[in-house]
C-alpha cells in the first residue's frame, strides 16, 4: 500500500498569502494518479486537482498542482476566506487507494 | 446534476449489522463504479470499498474485508453497502462517491453528503 504523508499539519496564514501543501508518497505514483481535495467543516471532499495538475471542472486558477513521482505539491496562489479548510491528497494508481492524513490551513 | 444521497447510518451495538444506500442521479449511473469512503469523527478519509459499474468487480480495504459487503441494482441507480460484524472503530461518517477511472484507480468528482454510523453498546 501506497503510504502519504502530507506536510505540514496544520498551515496558518494570512488572506491575501499563498499557501504551499505537501504531500509525499511512500513509493512512486504512477502516471501522476494523484489528486487533490478540499472538505470543510460538516462537507464532504470536494474535488480540486486530478492528473496532479488538471483542475477539477468549476475550480478557480488559484488553485494548481504539481509534482510526479513521490513529490506533489497544491498551491493556492492567494487565500481568500473561503479557503481555510482541510486538504487532502489521494493516490489512485496503485490498489488499494489511499489518501493522505490532511493539511489544515487556518487564518492567522 | 449529480446526486448522490446515502442513508440507512445510525446507532448500532458492537457485532451488529447495518446497511447503507447510495441513491444517484444525474448522470448514467449504470456505466460507473460506485466507492465508499468512511471518516472517523475527527480524522482523516480512509477508501472502504468498490463496485464496478456492471457489478462484476469488487474491492475491499483490509480493514472490512469479509465483513463488508457491496452491490447496487442499476434499475434503482443506487449501491449498497452491508456492514456486519460492526467494531467500535467502524465509527464513522460513511461516504458514497462517483469514480472516474478504472475500477481499482479512480478519482472521486461527486460525493454524497454522508451517512453517520456510530457503533457502541
Amino acid at each position: 500500500e501506497i503510504v502519504l504523508t502530507q506536510s505540514p499539519g496544520t498551515l496558518s496564514l494570512s488572506p491575501g498569502e499563498r499557501a504551499t501543501l505537501s504531500c509525499r508518497a511512500s513509493q512512486s505514483v504512477s502516471s501522476s494518479y494523484l489528486a487533490w481535495y478540499q472538505q470543510k467543516p460538516g462537507q464532504a471532499p470536494r474535488l480540486l486537482i486530478y492528473g496532479a495538475s488538471s483542475r477539477a471542472t468549476g475550480i478557480p486558477d488559484k488553485f494548481s498542482g504539481s509534482g510526479s513521482g513521490t513529490d506533489f505539491t497544491l498551491t493556492i496562489s492567494r487565500l481568500e476566506p473561503e479557503d481555510f479548510a482541510v486538504y487532502y491528497c489521494q493516490q489512485y494508481g496503485t490498489s488499494p487507494l489511499s489518501f493522505g492524513g490532511g493539511t489544515k490551513v487556518e487564518i492567522k | 446534476q449529480v446526486h448522490l444521497v446515502e442513508s440507512g447510518g445510525g446507532v448500532v451495538q458492537p457485532g451488529r449489522s447495518l446497511r447503507l444506500s447510495c441513491a444517484a442521479s444525474g448522470f448514467t449511473f449504470s456505466s460507473y463504479g460506485i466507492h465508499w469512503v468512511r471518516q472517523a469523527p475527527g480524522k482523516g478519509l480512509e477508501w472502504v470499498a468498490v463496485i464496478s459499474y456492471d457489478e462484476d468487480n469488487k474491492y475491499f480495504a483490509d480493514s472490512v474485508k469479509g465483513r463488508f459487503t457491496i452491490s447496487r441494482d442499476n434499475s434503482k441507480n443506487t449501491v449498497y453497502l452491508q456492514m456486519n460484524s460492526l467494531r467500535a472503530d467502524d465509527t464513522a461518517v460513511y461516504y458514497c462517491a462517483k469514480a472516474v477511472g478504472a475500477t481499482q484507480r479512480g478519482y472521486f468528482d461527486y460525493w454524497g453528503q454522508g451517512t453517520l454510523v456510530t457503533v457502541s453498546s
